[in-house]
């Protein structure tokens, strides 16, 4: 089993909806990481959180430490929002890297 | 800032050719990794180095060699490429390890036939 489990791996919205992406680990950890890899393959680091919640703009990352698990919704997607996006989690007591989700695709059509 | 940059972009070798992935960053980032991607997976880490003259082995470290003489240049070198090297290759810099956010390079598309 990995350490880090993302659900859906496919995922496909019409625009305006909301999106949610989920992401489980089996370890304790320090940080959790939410990325986007673009179409063209690029990778930016959407949050970096480790309590509570963040947001930014159309995008929330929750994180809940006791069951493990920590969502990314999109709010309004558009289709510029298509990519893979990607759950990392820092292994606490770990070195210093971080383990990756698979990822989770999303599709959102106009 | 030109961020963390990668050379080449593209390139494709041939079975038991060696070749070096050259990442750069300017933003006086300690911590910098190479990581691999495979279709239909998770990135994978290569190496890892936490400052100039430290590195250590991620998860598979095998038929590749790094060296970090300087904080903005970490070189991955491939002997002997093998198909299974066939992959993307991303570079990416941290200012404080897995405690804070992680900048990646544009990636290489290598191809080993």
């Amino acid at each position: 089993k990995n350490e880090v489990e993302q659900s859906p791996q496919n995922l496909t919205a019409q625009e305006g909806e909301f999106i949610t992406i989920n992401c489980s680990y089996s370890v304790g950890i320090s940080a959790l990481h939410w990325l986007q890899q673009h179409p063209g393959g690029g990778i930016v680091s959407l949050f970096m959180l480790s309590s509570g919640k963040k947001k930014h703009g159309r995008l929330i990352a929750t994180i809940n430490i006791q069951e493990k698990h920590s969502s990314l919704h999109i709010t309004a997607s558009h289709p510029r929002d298509s990519a893979v996006y990607i759950c990392a989690v820092g292994v606490r007591g770990g070195s210093e890297k971080l383990v990756f989700g698979k990822g989770t695709k999303l599709t959102v059509n106009p | 800032n030109a961020g963390v940059t990668q050379t080449p972009k593209f390139r494709i070798l041939k079975i038991g050719q060696s070749m070096t992935l050259q990442c750069t960053q300017d933003m006086n980032h300690n911590y910098m990794y190479w990581y691999r991607q495979d279709p239909g997976m998770g990135l994978k880490l290569i190496y890892y180095s936490v400052g100039a003259g430290i590195t250590d082995k991620g998860e598979v470290p095998n038929g590749y060699n790094v060296s970090r003489s300087t904080t903005e240049d970490f070189p991955l070198r491939l002997e002997l490429a093998a198909p299974s090297q066939t992959s993307v290759y991303f570079c990416a810099s941290s200012y404080r390890g897995q405690g804070s956010e992680q900048y990646f390079g544009p990636g290489t598309r290598l191809t080993v036939t």
